[in-house]
């Protein structure tokens, strides 16, 4: 089974700053097939990125996906308020296709 | 707009069973692979089971293999889940996803359906 670790558990930023969120796996993601969702409380998660650097229709650009092996990273360039929630990856290349414990981005 | 809804939720004692549905509208549902995954109360994300476009491929967490079966219908653009020999443990927000022809990502998901298993 691969073992997603993601770092920080908790990110304390201001509107406007710059947010870089990691993925690390236990073993090499096949193909990329490395996944980023947003979630806010109450709600379903929305994927975000896929393929590791494929934005998802309707995705801001100022969220960007990179990484390939074992490493990933998301990185929001500048928050808007509406960007403060959890934030989790998935590798969909073997099965189980794992999620991460999620990053959740709060406001500081 | 692809849209999915899943159904079938609700409070069941230990040992029992449920069958989770859903339905999915706007897409080419014959030729997507489908996925479920769970969130416990307060919990993360957690990847269930998926199945490919034809039903040739299926996979399972090692959770819940041997007590829950994923299947689909095409002609009625459906996903199932049954689940046997539930446990307070399974209590969890179930949600379905879509993924592509080609993967097993989630896009998008449903809006949820509440599994809770207490006696």
């Amino acid at each position: 089974e691969i073992v997603l670790t993601q770092s920080p558990g908790t990110l304390s930023l201001s509107p406007g700053e710059r947010a870089t969120l990691s993925c690390r796996a236990s073993q090499s993601v096949r193909s990329s097939y490395l996944a980023w969702y947003q979630q806010k409380p109450g709600q379903a998660p929305r994927l975000l990125i896929y393929g590791a650097s494929g934005r998802a229709t309707g995705v801001p650009d100022r969220f960007s996906g990179s990484g390939s092996g074992t490493d990933f990273t998301l990185t929001i360039s500048r928050l808007e308020p509406e960007d403060f929630a959890v934030y989790y990856c998935q590798q969909y290349g073997t099965s189980p296709f794992t999620f991460g414990p999620g990053t959740k981005v709060d406001i500081k | 707009e692809v849209q999915l809804v899943e159904s079938g939720g609700g409070l069941v004692k230990p040992g029992g069973s449920l069958r989770l549905s859903c339905a999915v509208s706007g897409s080419s549902f014959s030729i997507d692979n489908m996925s479920w995954a769970r969130q416990a109360p307060g919990k993360g994300l957690e990847w269930v089971s998926s199945i490919s476009a034809g039903s040739s491929y299926i996979y399972y967490a090692d959770s819940v293999k041997g007590r829950f079966t994923i299947s689909r219908d095409n002609a009625k653009n459906s996903l199932y889940l049954q689940m046997n020999s539930l446990g307070v443990e399974d209590t969890a927000v179930y949600y379905c996803g879509r993924g592509s022809s080609g993967d097993f990502r989630f896009d998008p998901w449903g809006q949820g359906t509440l599994v809770t298993v207490s006696s």
